[in-house]
């Protein structure tokens, strides 16, 4: 069955400290991976998303995540976490023939000072 | 350059109450997708549209769930005899084409609650 596991229900970092918010997938085919940010009162925001190439992504606001098809996981990573990104973060699959995303059950993150 | 709008932000009804909810997707965009986020979840896919038609509903729980897009550009989601179990916050999404290689943009939600 597809699926996506997020193992954190809430995480809380230290303002400037790294953060790592995990994912794991299970898919039949080729994925496609998508991490999701939403905060209070808003839509949800694409951050980023692999579909092939460099297993290492870029995105928005200094985020990046890794590929990693041995793990079946695609971990969301910020060197530096800033009070702002305290949020609700998703995780979520697809594939190329698809349509509708799989979303994981989400991470919260909270920011300390 | 407005993004996708949702009315109402919030619903409240009672059991067995007929819903709408109105989704206005960005301009242009001809795919529309409505998710259901349920308490301590994450979205749901419910149904995909491409122009007016209903290009996968697979995701709709049962018939009483029922969606239409007559000009291929506002959706209305409907939900008959609601439960409880229906309250969540619903979702609407779009984007320029289809397939997921073209990003989809969210609404803020409708928040339904059945009493």
């Amino acid at each position: 069955a597809q699926s996506v596991t997020q193992p954190d229900i809430h995480i809380t970092v230290s303002e400037g400290a790294s953060l790592e918010l995990r994912c794991n997938y299970s898919y039949g085919a080729t994925p496609y991976l998508f991490w999701y940010v939403q905060s209070p009162g808003q839509g949800l925001q694409l951050l980023l998303k692999y579909f092939s190439g460099d297993t290492l992504v870029q995105g928005i606001k200094g985020f990046e995540a890794e590929f990693k098809r041995s793990q079946s996981s695609f971990n969301l990573r910020k060197p530096s976490v800033h009070w702002s990104d305290a949020a609700e973060y998703f995780c979520a699959v697809g594939g190329q023939a698809g349509t509708a995303l799989i979303f994981g059950k989400g991470t919260t993150l909270s920011v300390s000072s | 350059g407005a993004g996708v709008s949702q009315t109402p932000s919030n619903k409240v009804t009672e059991k067995g109450k007929y819903v709408e909810l109105r989704c206005d997707p960005i301009s242009g965009h001809t795919a529309l997708y409505w998710y259901r986020q349920s308490l301590g979840q994450g979205p749901e896919f419910l149904i995909y549209f491409q122009g007016t038609g209903a290009a996968d509903d697979s995701g709709l729980p049962n018939d009483r769930f029922f969606a239409v897009r007559p000009e291929g550009s506002v959706s209305t989601l409907k939900i008959q005899r609601t439960e409880r179990g229906d309250s969540a916050v619903y979702l609407c999404a779009s984007s320029s084409g289809t397939g997921l290689y073209n990003e989809q943009f969210f609404g803020p939600g409708t928040r339904l609650t059945v009493l």
